[in-house]
């Protein structure tokens, strides 16, 4: 079964500490892992697409990277401003659904 | 840019009323996506349409019905509303390929069925 999992739930940095977001997954055929930020009220906005292993990301403070089993999202430096759940998702190939993860929110602290 | 337009923003009902989400992109795109989103439950799929005139199940398409009124429009009907229903309605539309284009959101109808 197609699924995504991601680790921590909740996570509250203070201004400038760095950290990473997790997104484990097991897909049939991956043709692509997703990261989406949502703000409150808000619906999800596309951040970046990961194709292959070995493959990295980067906007702004955000940094993805992706394994055969994981992807990370790396927050350098965050900013008060960068606090919204970050949701991952994967495309199974043969199908045109795309599978999210619960999400990780993200508290940074002034 | 209009993007992915959802009406209406909130919805109260009673159980067993009936009522139809709208949903319009004006962004030429092929594929469209109905998801609901519920607390610890993430996004989850309801029902897609890969194009004009297909609809096709999600993950829990039990007690919903679709109909893609024409390739900008994807509507999402609830026929006898239950508290299980409960939710935020997210509507996307696909930008590329299937499983690796771009998933494109509106701002969510949020429902509660009392």
């Amino acid at each position: 079964e197609d699924q995504v999992t991601q680790s921590p739930e909740a996570l509250r940095l203070q201004e400038g500490e760095s950290s990473s977001l997790n997104c484990s997954y097991t897909v049939s055929g991956l043709r692509g892992l997703f990261w989406y930020r949502q703000d409150p009220g808000k619906g999800p906005e596309f951040l970046f697409t990961l194709y292959s292993a070995g493959e990295e990301k980067e906007k702004e403070r955000l940094k993805a990277t992706l394994t055969k089993k994981e992807s990370f999202l790396h927050i350098t430096a965050p900013k008060p401003e960068d606090s919204a759940t970050y949701l991952c998702a994967v495309g199974p190939s043969g199908t045109y659904k795309y599978i999210f993860g619960t999400g990780t929110r993200l508290k940074v602290l002034a | 840019n209009a993007g992915v337009t959802q009406t209406p923003k909130f919805q109260v009902l009673k159980t067993g009323q009936s009522m139809t989400l709208q949903c319009a992109q004006d962004m030429n795109h092929n594929s469209m996506y109905w998801y609901r989103q519920d607390p610890g439950m993430g996004l989850r799929l309801i029902y897609y349409s890969a194009s004009e005139g297909t609809t096709d199940k999600g993950e829990v398409p039990n007690g919903y019905n679709v109909s893609r009124l024409n390739k900008r429009e994807f509507s999402l009907r609830l026929e006898s509303a239950a508290p299980s229903q409960t939710s935020v309605y997210f509507c996307a539309s696909l930008e590329g390929q299937p499983n690796t284009g771009e998933l494109f959101f509106g701002e969510g109808s949020r429902l509660t069925v009392l």
